[in-house]
């Protein structure tokens, strides 16, 4: 069964205090990876979707990168408003999404 | 309307209770899906309707039980739920990722389900 693990559980970092979020899978065949921010009491709200080894997509201050065994969500000079739990996704043969417990992120000024 | 929108947003419940949750994507998918969120847990995949047809029901007990009269609309009706069927209730939609596509699903906001 396909597995998605993320890292750290949780993170407290400074205002402008840069930060790395990693996420590892094992997949037979990634049909694509995603990432999502979820906000206390909120539903996910998608942020990328990665699908080879090599890519890497940029929105704002984040910027998530995908190797053949993980992904790595990086926030530059993150803002308090930047806090949220951050989910990492990856797509199964049909219709299901196996999703990782999420990284909960507080930026604090 | 934009995106998917759930009805409530809050839900108290006794054990003896029936109750409906409601979900409506604004998207034009063609795919639409109810999770479980349970707190230090991942998300859990309960049910996906595609073209309004059930294509997933993952070993989920028949006190939980889905209706999707069309493609935009898909219900959650309720009854003689226990306690720890206390959670966040989520919908999504997607494109039905056929022929190897990919999967982008969409959340609406959740029902903060509660019952006692």
């Amino acid at each position: 069964e396909d597995q998605v693990t993320q890292s750290p559980e949780a993170l407290r970092l400074q205002e402008g205090e840069s930060s790395s979020l990693n996420c590892s899978y094992t997949v037979s065949g990634l049909r694509g990876l995603f990432w999502y921010r979820q906000d206390p009491g909120k539903g996910p709200e998608f942020l990328f979707t990665l699908y080879s080894a090599g890519e890497e997509k940029e929105k704002e201050r984040l910027k998530a990168t995908l190797t053949k065994k993980e992904s790595f969500l990086h926030i530059t000079a993150p803002k308090p408003e930047d806090s949220a739990t951050y989910l990492c996704a990856v797509q199964e043969p049909g219709y299901a999404l196996n999703f990782g417990k999420g990284t909960s992120l507080l930026v604090t000024p | 309307e934009t995106g998917v929108t759930q009805t409530p947003r809050h839900l108290v419940m006794g054990m003896t209770n029936k109750k409906s949750l409601k979900c409506e994507q604004h998207l034009g998918h063609n795919a639409m899906y109810w999770y479980k969120q349970s707190a230090k847990k991942p998300l859990e995949l309960m049910f996906v309707y595609s073209l309004e047809e059930r294509v997933e029901n993952n070993s989920v007990p028949s006190r939980f039980s889905p209706e999707c009269p069309n493609s935009s609309h898909l219900f959650l009706h309720l009854h003689t739920l226990q306690p720890e069927d206390s959670a966040l209730y989520l919908c999504a939609s997607s494109q039905a990722p056929l022929a190897g596509g990919n999967n982008e699903q969409f959340f609406g906001p959740g029902t903060r389900l509660t019952v006692l």
